[in-house]
């Protein structure tokens, strides 16, 4: 039963325009949403994340935001740059539960 | 600061053998979590280790079975292995209520 969906495998995107990755969930439980960016040969790496009592969060490049009435969040990546090419897992859990749900994670190639 | 360790890097066994893994955790941190990434997916959930106790499992048989170590390093034993055990294993560490896990870079599992 997969509760964090990723449907969309890969994403090129040029150099210097937005990356916009999304994710949809269907636990209603879930309170605390994270995105990881896996390089190869290396374990995911935490980019940011966003707590359901807020529908946006920013960290320099990076802003998540979030739909809880779609059940929906998105990381937008602007302006994109070579050294964001990686697979970019979304993550979710849920209040007093450590375990975290992933999705199938999007491919991001950044093209010069 | 040495991040999350994880050893071996890769492992090949054959069907029916067992399988131990180690990880050691981030500086600091006491709570460790195992998840399995199966080629092409998202990490799975395997389960938790807090206070040298199993805290939380996820839906994996009861071949899959771990332990914590007084010194918070851990390791995940796998008995009877299938082919379908083949994947990449991933430890990730964090401490008490923060929810950002550190992951390790993974053992890649393959088994023949």
């Amino acid at each position: 039963d997969q509760q964090v969906k990723q449907n969309s495998p890969s994403l090129s995107v040029q150099e210097g325009r937005i990356s916009i990755l999304n994710c949809d969930y269907t636990n209603s439980m879930f309170d605390y949403f994270l995105w990881y960016k896996k390089y190869p040969a290396e374990g995911p790496t935490f980019l940011i994340s966003i707590s359901s009592i807020k529908d946006k969060n920013e960290d320099g490049r990076f802003t998540v935001f979030l739909n809880k009435s779609a059940k929906h969040l998105s990381l937008h990546i602007v302006p994109s740059q070579p050294g964001d090419s990686a697979v970019y897992f979304c993550a979710a859990s849920a209040a007093n539960d450590y375990k975290l749900s992933f999705g199938a994670g999007t491919t991001v190639t950044v093209r010069a | 600061d040495a991040g999350v360790t994880q050893s071996p890097t890769h492992l090949i066994k054959t069907r029916g053998q067992q399988v131990t893994l180690r990880c050691s955790p981030k500086s600091g941190h006491d709570t460790v979590s195992w998840y399995q990434q199966a080629l092409g997916q998202g990490p799975q959930f395997i389960f938790q280790y807090y206070e040298e106790e199993e805290r939380q499992r996820g839906n994996f048989p009861d071949r899959f079975s771990g332990h914590q170590f007084p010194n918070y390093s851990s390791e995940l034993n796998v008995n009877a292995l299938l082919l379908g055990d083949s994947a990449l294993y991933l430890c990730a560490s964090f401490l008490g209520a923060d929810n950002e896990q550190f992951f390790g870079p993974g053992t890649r599992l393959t088994v023949l």
